[in-house]
């Protein structure tokens, strides 16, 4: 079945503590994985997209790596300004070529 | 401001009914995207369109129905409304398929009591 996980499901960090999201996927034949931001109430706002394994994405203090399972989103020393909902999708693959799935987001608190 | 807008913001209606959301994407961009977002559900992908045609199904129920007009704006259909319906829908538009960067509405909220 073609799913998307993401881990942990919660993150509680310290202003400047450092920490990874994971997205895990089971889709065959990924044609692109996307990282979003969601502000409660808000439209989710793009990060990145990452297309193949190996791939890596900067933007301020976010990283975004992909390999052939699973992407991280790592980020260094974060403000509180980065609490916020972080989402995965993974986007055409082999059971539907235009589909996309969302993952159930990691819900990020930083606190000063 | 993503460009992409949607209205209404909010709508409460009661079982049964039958409501209209719409959806004007960035300029530009032909793909229009339809989401829905519950609390248990999180991010649910509805249906994709690309210059006026059906491209991709998601989730999509039969009591749901939408299109896109020749100006690319987008109308999504919701009838025989259910309380379960009561969700957060998001339109998203993009350049072109799949694979580009989806910019998202700020979503009407519905309450269906």
């Amino acid at each position: 079945e073609d799913q998307v996980t993401q881990s942990p499901e919660a993150l509680r960090l310290q202003e400047g503590e450092s920490s990874s999201l994971n997205c895990s996927y089971t889709v065959s034949g990924l044609r692109g994985l996307f990282w979003y931001r969601q502000d409660p109430g808000k439209g989710p706002e793009f990060l990145f997209t990452l297309y193949s394994a190996g791939e890596e994405k900067e933007k301020e203090r976010l990283k975004a790596t992909l390999t052939k399972k699973e992407s991280f989103l790592h980020i260094t020393a974060p403000k509180p300004e980065d609490s916020a909902t972080y989402l995965c999708a993974v986007g055409g693959f082999k059971t539907s070529y235009d589909k996309v799935i969302f993952g159930p987001g990691t819900s990020l608190s930083v606190i000063p | 401001d993503s460009g992409v807008t949607q209205t209404p913001k909010h709508l409460i209606t009661a079982t049964g009914q039958r409501v209209t959301l719409r959806c004007s994407p960035r300029s530009g961009d032909l793909s229009v995207y339809w989401y829905q977002q519950s609390l248990d559900q999180g991010l649910q992908f509805l249906i994709q369109y690309y210059n006026g045609e059906e491209r991709a199904k998601g989730n999509i129920l039969e009591r749901f129905s939408a299109q896109q007009f020749p100006d690319l704006h987008s109308e999504l259909n919701l009838s025989s409304l259910e309380l379960g319906d009561s969700a957060l829908y998001f339109c998203a538009s993009s350049r072109g398929g799949i694979t580009d960067t989806q910019y998202f509405g700020p979503g009407t909220r519905l309450t269906v009591l």
